[in-house]
């Protein structure tokens, strides 16, 4: 089945900095969509991103599926901010499920 | 707007005993519907998907099924647990540009 792996595994921030994580899959997709996992357990949808770029506030993403990975962008970070970020993509195999990548633990200190 | 109910928070149940997770959504139809499980510090699992009233695909071998009795409805069962099935459950749905999940439920087998 595909592999989704993200990087890095853990990540320390200063408030204020930027950090880019990346999600990289091992196979073609229809969906590709990015996840924070609050330190409450809440999965919050963070975009939608098949192809192309979108942005939202501080956050943005980039999806290369020609090249099989996706990026996510955060700027002047927040302790807010702090948690898992996951990305999950559905494989065009046809099966309809969203397989979660390995996830990026982040902390913003402040 | 879409969403997703899921209930208990928490649960707290004996080795050997049942179990039963329900799952709702509101605002959609026909979507699909997935269960999850995230161990402690770790990644989320894809245990049971579903595209349709009864049709259940199973990823993992394992203690637990799942049923879908009404189109937005799904069922996470268990006849008796193992200490192995604690975790973090969550539910999910789909629809063609957007996954949204459920708030979890924190299942501890004693």
């Amino acid at each position: 089945g595909i592999q989704v792996e993200q990087s890095p595994p853990d990540l320390i921030l200063q408030e204020g900095a930027n950090s880019t994580l990346r999600c990289n899959f091992s196979d073609s997709v229809n969906n590709l969509q990015w996840f924070h996992q609050n330190p409450w357990g809440q999965l919050i949808n963070l975009f939608y991103i098949p192809s192309g770029t979108k942005q939202n506030g501080r956050l943005s993403a980039t999806t290369v599926a020609t090249e099989r990975y996706s990026l996510l962008y955060i700027s002047s970070s927040q302790t807010t901010d702090s948690g898992v970020y996951f990305c999950a993509v559905e494989p065009t195999s046809g099966t309809y499920k969203y397989i979660f990548g390995t996830g990026t633990r982040l902390k913003v200190l402040a | 707007s879409q969403t997703i109910h899921q209930w208990p928070a928490t649960l707290v149940q004996p080795v050997g005993s049942p179990l039963s997770l329900e799952c709702t959504v509101e605002g959609t139809s026909n979507p699909n519907l997935y269960w999850y499980r995230q161990a402690a510090g770790r990644g989320l699992q894809l245990l049971f998907y579903s595209v349709g009233i009864g049709q259940i695909s199973s990823e993992v071998p394992q203690n637990l099924s799942a049923s879908r009795p009404q189109d937005r409805q799904f069922i996470l069962s268990s006849k008796k647990l193992l200490l192995s099935d604690s975790g973090f459950y969550l539910c999910a749905w789909s629809a063609r540009d957007r996954a949204s999940f459920g708030s979890g439920t924190r299942l501890t087998v004693v």
